[in-house]
Parts: C-alpha cells; sequence; structure tokens
C-alpha cells in the first residue's frame, strides 16, 4: 500500500513552460485535493475533486488546471508557469466527509 | 473570507514543560483537524475534530475544539524532543473548502 505518491519530486522550469504534476492514490478514496505551501504560510487549497470526473476550484486556483479521468490519478497541470507560482505542492487524499486527509510527499517547483 | 490564525507561530520549549498552542478561526465551522509537519517532509493527520466540545488525546497531545468561540487548542504535556515539528490546524468550511492555519513550528529543548 504506498498510499499517496506524486512525481515528480523535484523540477525547475523556465517562465512559460508548462508541466503536469501527478497525484496517485491506492486507497480508493474518493476526494483528492491539490494544495501549495510558501514560506511563511500555511497550505492553500488549489483545486479538489469529489469524485472521478469532477473537478473544482479551491482559493487560489488561477494558473493551474486540474483533471481527474480515473479515480486515484489526480492531475494538477500548468499551462505557463510564472516564478510566483514557485512552490511545494502537495496532493492530498480523503476516504469521504470529516475524515483526515492523506498527504503525499510533496513536489518542489522552482520557476525561473 | 476564512482566515484561520494559530499562536504562538514559533515555540520553543524545554523537555518536560507543557504548553498550548491555539487556533482561531473567523467564521463559523465545527471541523477542525490538527496535522503535524516534520522538516522537509509531508503532512500527518493528528487528530479530527467535528463538534463542539469535541475533546481528543494521543500521548502526549491534546486537541479540543470550542465552536462557539472559534478556538481550537493543542495541549502538550511533558513535552520531549520527538515532539519538535510544525503543527497545522486546518477549518473544514464545508464544500470540500480546507483553510489552514500558517503553522506554530515547535522547538523542544533537552
Amino acid at each position: 500500500n504506498a498510499g499517496v505518491t506524486q512525481t515528480p519530486k523535484f523540477r525547475v522550469l523556465k517562465t512559460g513552460q508548462s508541466m503536469t504534476l501527478l497525484c496517485a492514490q491506492d486507497m480508493n478514496h474518493e476526494y483528492m485535493y491539490w494544495y501549495r505551501q510558501d514560506p511563511g504560510m500555511g497550505l492553500r487549497l488549489i483545486h479538489y475533486s469529489v469524485g472521478e470526473g469532477t473537478t473544482a476550484k479551491g482559493e487560489v486556483p488561477d494558473g493551474y488546471n486540474v483533471s481527474r479521468l480515473k479515480k486515484q490519478n489526480f492531475l494538477l497541470g500548468l499551462e505557463s508557469a510564472a516564478p510566483s507560482q514557485t512552490s511545494v505542492y502537495f496532493c492530498a487524499s480523503q476516504i469521504g466527509r470529516f475524515r483526515e486527509q492523506y498527504f503525499g510527499p510533496g513536489t518542489r517547483l522552482t520557476v525561473t | 473570507e476564512l482566515k484561520v490564525e494559530q499562536n504562538p507561530l514559533f515555540l520553543s520549549m524545554q523537555e518536560g514543560k507543557n504548553y498550548t498552542i491555539y487556533c482561531n478561526y473567523s467564521t463559523t465551522s465545527d471541523r477542525l483537524y490538527w496535522y503535524r509537519q516534520d522538516p522537509g517532509k509531508s503532512l500527518e493527520s493528528l487528530f479530527v475534530l467535528l463538534s463542539n466540545g469535541a475533546v481528543k488525546q494521543e500521548g502526549r497531545l491534546m486537541a479540543s475544539l470550542d465552536t462557539k468561540a472559534r478556538l481550537s487548542t493543542l495541549h502538550i504535556t511533558a513535552a520531549v524532543h520527538d515532539l519538535s515539528a510544525t503543527y497545522f490546524c486546518a477549518v473544514d468550511l464545508g464544500g470540500n473548502q480546507f483553510y489552514f492555519g500558517t503553522g506554530t513550528s515547535l522547538t523542544v529543548i533537552p
């Protein structure tokens, strides 16, 4: 049981480049989330999904897109990276409402 | 906009001492979560508090929720070095919208 995994672990992008972050969970959880964590701040919700084929915006969705074509995977895309998107990105999954979230190991992204 | 404030932001305490971390939030919610994060690591769930007056305990940590005061506390009893980490509270605003506090960085000194 791997839990929540994220790919890649580190990435450096140039301004304007695009990339996709992959989150995978093997716990059959319905809900999945993407957060970003910046120094001195808590986690901020980017997008989330309450089930396969559904996505919704969180607190800071601008500049990101997501897709959940399969229940176990939640993809986060940056179409045109900006330095302001330099951050650590965490994916999380949750089996249902009112339960704890399980977090992946994080992806450290630097945009130069 | 929901604001979640933790204090203190930084806490240095001696082993064996007790202390409390506070989490205040600005709008109505009766669901609050506590997480722990070690440096360079991911977050680990500590407690899920789902109603007013909820109290949960695990080892040297005890969390409580007062929804009327919009306040949760994380109490540390007889701190040990292994508790050094950053602790986050997170409020569930409903509709799968979670708001995290800025975190409390705890250092336990031998």
